[in-house]
């Protein structure tokens, strides 16, 4: 089945050590997004890549980036977490007529910072 | 801008009855509206999305919502939970100018009980 794929579902990182999270696509979606959740609270939009084009929210800090090397794949990397990057970090894809395509999300990255 | 809002955080309701989740939304263009669910530690699914149309839209599992355009509301309904139905809910709206970038509203957990 076609799916978005994110690895590792469960990550634990130090305070200041970089994390890359991992998300990769079957559906050859050309829109693809990072959400951050954090505990009970609604998901948050970090940026998304329309193709190669890269879209970051106004709002995002610095410490968080992204790479697109492909289609299929897309990284989420923390520079230096904080102790208040700990979330759920979900991965969507949407379709080339992105109005009328819904998100398809994947299970998420939970992200622990010790 | 747009904004979301569930008016309810947790729903108890007993197994067989019915369930409505409130969402009210604000935006000064065209909206298009969706109700997604989360399953814990998984991401988020799509139950259903309302474009154009048909007022009354069905969705997978059993659900409907009901756009209404005076109220600016988005309410899910479904006649008969499951246990299985136990989850967390959340209405999103995107609009033709956000690239299908969705705003979340804070979910509604839904508690479903013998």
């Amino acid at each position: 089945d076609a799916m978005v794929i994110q690895n590792p579902r469960y990550q634990v990182t130090q305070f200041g050590k970089p994390v890359t999270l991992s998300c990769s696509q079957t559906l050859n979606h050309n829109v693809m997004y990072w959400y951050q959740q954090k505990s009970s609270q609604a998901p948050k939009l970090l940026f998304h890549y329309y193709d190669k084009d890269f879209n970051n929210e106004a709002d995002t800090p610095d410490n968080f980036q992204s790479r697109r090397p492909n289609t299929s794949f897309c990284f989420l990397d923390i520079r230096s977490p904080g102790l208040g990057d700990a979330a759920m970090y979900l991965c969507a894809t949407s379709g080339r007529d992105r109005f009328y395509s819904p998100l398809h999300f994947g299970n998420g990255t939970r992200l622990t910072v010790t | 801008a747009q904004s979301v809002t569930q008016l309810d955080s947790q729903v108890p309701v007993f197994e067989e009855a019915p369930v409505e989740l409130r969402c009210n939304y604000s935006s000064s263009v065209s909206v298009y509206l969706f109700w997604y669910v989360q399953y814990p530690n998984q991401g988020l699914q799509l139950l259903l999305k309302y474009l154009s149309g048909s007022t009354l839209v069905k969705g997978i599992n059993g659900f409907e919502a009901e756009f209404n355009k005076s109220q600016t509301s988005f309410h899910l309904r479904k006649p008969s939970v499951h246990i299985s139905d136990t989850a967390e809910y959340f209405c999103a709206v995107s609009d033709k100018d956000s690239w299908g970038k969705l705003q979340f509203g804070a979910g509604t957990q839904v508690v479903v009980t013998p």
